[in-house]
């Protein structure tokens, strides 16, 4: 991907195993949060967002848990395919405030 | 519906000069936010219009600069390039209060 961050943590998962990807934000004013994907060559793009007011969201074969306590984000793949292989990035924003303050990012690799 | 595109996707500069990076958002978008991407220090946020006017920056000095036209494309320009400058330049649209789309980028080098 574009990112490869010095310290990028990286996640290796079995082709049809679950991936979770974590996120600790630190604003606690912060009130949306949104995953993405990037893939190399390619800009971020959109998975999943969640709102404060709740604790999980589901998607197509994404799950996205939140706890505003500990101010922890976390993505969960489920049966995970060659194609999930990318930077994952969590996001935190005040929701109606454009500025998305970014995570570092963690690169998956799906292994076939 | 069209997603955003930037232009110029590639781009070699040298220091001191100044380059002008352009963004057409997606149709109906009316915010468009710019960010950085570099090795070190991840995707940072540059700055957000709306309806021509700059509503948010972020913390980068001056020579980072931009604008917002009446059709929503908006253009970012960085005077007196340094080497440190080298970056992804990511732009982003949004309709107000929602998801945010980006752009592939613009590649921008500086020697």
């Amino acid at each position: 991907g574009e990112s490869v961050g010095l310290h990028l943590p990286t996640l290796s998962v079995q082709e049809g195993d679950n991936s979770i990807i974590n996120c600790a934000y630190s604003n606690s004013a912060s009130d949306y949060f949104i995953w993405y994907k990037q893939e190399s060559g390619k800009g971020p793009q959109f998975i999943i967002d969640i709102r404060s007011n709740m604790d999980k969201r589901q998607g197509q074969r994404v799950t996205v848990l939140l706890n505003k306590t500990v101010k922890h984000l976390s993505l969960q793949i489920a049966a995970t395919q060659p194609g999930d292989s990318a930077v994952y990035f969590c996001a935190e924003a005040q929701f109606g405030n454009e500025k998305l303050t970014f995570g570092t990012g963690t690169r998956l690799t799906i292994i076939p | 519906k069209a997603g955003v595109t930037q232009t110029p996707r590639y781009l070699i500069k040298t220091r001191g000069q100044q380059v002008t990076l352009s963004c057409s958002p997606i149709s109906g978008h009316r915010s468009v936010s710019w960010y950085q991407q570099t090795p070190g220090q991840g995707l940072q946020f540059l700055f957000e219009y709306f309806s021509e006017t700059q509503r948010n920056k972020g913390n980068f000095p001056g020579r980072f600069s931009g604008r917002q036209f009446s059709n929503s494309r908006s253009e970012m320009n960085v005077s007196t390039l340094e080497l440190g400058d080298s970056a992804l330049y990511l732009c982003a649209s949004s309709s107000q209060g929602k998801v945010q789309y980006f752009g592939p980028g613009t590649r921008l080098t500086v020697t």
